[in-house]
């Protein structure tokens, strides 16, 4: 069964520091990453999404994707204390049934 | 914006007895999905849906019934709750197999006694 890795489990960055997120799936038929972020007490909403060798940036926020090594990260730079929340990444393979999301990471940006 | 709704939105039940999750959609999506969430496993596929009339197994679906009678609503039978079935429960919708962004409801928080 597909598996979706996630590193670290916690982390914590000071308000204006850089956070770093990293996903690897262990199914090397996966074509499309997501990255989700729930806050506390809310659900899951999607942040970005990457299909394409190379680098995303939306904003304060970088997604990198290697398809070779199945490993994508998500950068946030210039974090704020409204960053702090559980990120979750999903693998899918396309044209297939479901979407398998990891364990997450939670980020708490300190004041 | 895409919209789901959960009901109810917390219930508590007694073990052996029969609890029914409901999801409504206004996204005109195919897909339709059940997660639980418990600290450590992030989100666990229990069921999903291509369309009205379907349903599927998902990762851990044993323990768990789905119906989907309509293009907007999925619900999520227990017929018989334990205790281990404590949990928070999303419906997601989407419109792609796989591919395709998923839309979350806010959670139903379910606790069997």
């Amino acid at each position: 069964q597909q598996k979706v890795q996630q590193s670290p489990e916690s982390l914590i960055v000071p308000e204006g520091g850089m956070a770093s997120l990293n996903c690897t799936s262990s199914d090397r038929n996966v074509d499309y990453f997501w990255w989700y972020r729930q806050h506390s007490g809310k659900s899951p909403k999607m942040l970005m999404s990457i299909f394409s060798n190379g680098e995303k940036e939306e904003g304060r926020f970088t997604v990198h994707l290697n398809k070779a090594s199945l490993h994508t990260s998500l950068h946030i730079r210039d974090s704020q204390p409204s960053d702090s929340a559980l990120y979750l990444c999903a693998a899918s393979i396309s044209n297939t049934d479901k979407v398998v999301f990891g364990t997450g990471t939670r980020l708490q940006v300190s004041p | 914006e895409a919209a789901v709704t959960q009901s109810p939105r917390n219930k508590v039940a007694v073990t052996g007895g029969k609890v029914t999750l409901s999801c409504n959609q206004t996204n005109n999506h195919n897909n339709m999905y059940w997660y639980r969430q418990d600290t450590g496993h992030g989100l666990r596929l229990i069921h999903y849906s291509y369309g009205a009339g379907s349903t599927e197994k998902g990762d851990i679906p044993d323990g768990y019934k789905a119906s989907r009678p309509s293009q907007e609503n999925f619900s999520l039978i227990l017929e018989l709750a334990t205790p281990s079935q404590t949990s928070v429960y999303f419906c997601a919708s989407g419109d792609r197999l796989g591919g395709g962004e998923q839309y979350f409801g806010p959670g139903t928080r379910l606790t069997v006694l």
